[in-house]
């Protein structure tokens, strides 16, 4: 089946630091990649997705995800986090022509002010 | 104003007794999934729908029920079988092709 690896589930650093997470899927085959957040109180809501193309993805809010084929990997980064990044990020991968999602068990990430 | 609602927000049950958890969605999208969300879990696939009348069990079915009669309802039944029904659930849908899921804001349950 199928799985999704992200790494250090918690994750607590200080306004202005880099933050880097990390996501490994299982899956050999094409891949759709995602990356979503959970800030406190809200609903999940896409941060940045990639189907093809260019593996270095952009999304909102200044993040950005790299697609490293050989690695099987969808790393999510941002150069200078702030207090309002605190929330809880998901990694997830869907096989290509499939509607299902496989996520990861998530980042809970704290930015201290 | 589109979007994705459940309700209740919260909700409790007693133990034995059978909860329908609503989701309906005015997006118009054909494809609609039930998560539930555990601490440290992440998210895990109850049961999905790709059209009207017809759906899929995900990976954690057992104990839990669903039907798909209006494109823009997909309502969750947790049964009394479910051994351990406390958790938040989130509902999802999509346009089939396009495999981005958009979420609702969740409803939390807890069993008294």
């Amino acid at each position: 089946a199928q799985s999704v690896s992200q790494h250090n589930h918690h994750v607590i650093l200080s306004e202005a630091a880099s933050l880097e997470l990390g996501c490994n899927y299982s899956y050999g085959g094409t891949v759709n990649l995602f990356w979503y957040v959970q800030y406190p109180g809200q609903h999940l809501q896409l941060l940045l997705k990639y189907f093809s193309g260019d593996p270095l993805v952009k999304g909102i809010k200044g993040f950005e995800a790299e697609f490293i084929k050989s690695k099987f990997s969808f790393n999510l980064r941002k150069p200078s986090v702030q207090w309002s990044d605190t929330a809880e990020y998901f990694c997830a991968v869907n096989i290509y022509g499939n509607n299902r999602l496989a996520f990861g068990k998530g980042n809970q990430v704290v930015v201290i002010p | 104003d589109g979007g994705i609602t459940q309700s209740p927000k919260y909700l409790f049950r007693k133990e034995g007794q059978n909860v329908t958890l609503s989701c309906e969605q005015n997006l118009n999208h054909d494809a609609m999934y039930w998560y539930r969300q555990d601490p440290g879990q992440g998210l895990r696939l109850i049961y999905y729908s790709q059209i009207v009348n017809d759906f899929q069990k995900g990976d954690i079915a057992e104990g839990y029920s669903v039907s798909r009669e209006k494109k823009e309802s997909f309502p969750l039944t947790v049964t009394s079988a479910q051994k351990n029904p406390t958790a938040f659930y989130l509902c999802a849908s999509s346009i089939p092709g396009e495999e981005t899921q958009y979420f609702g804001p969740g409803t939390r349950l807890l069993v008294l």
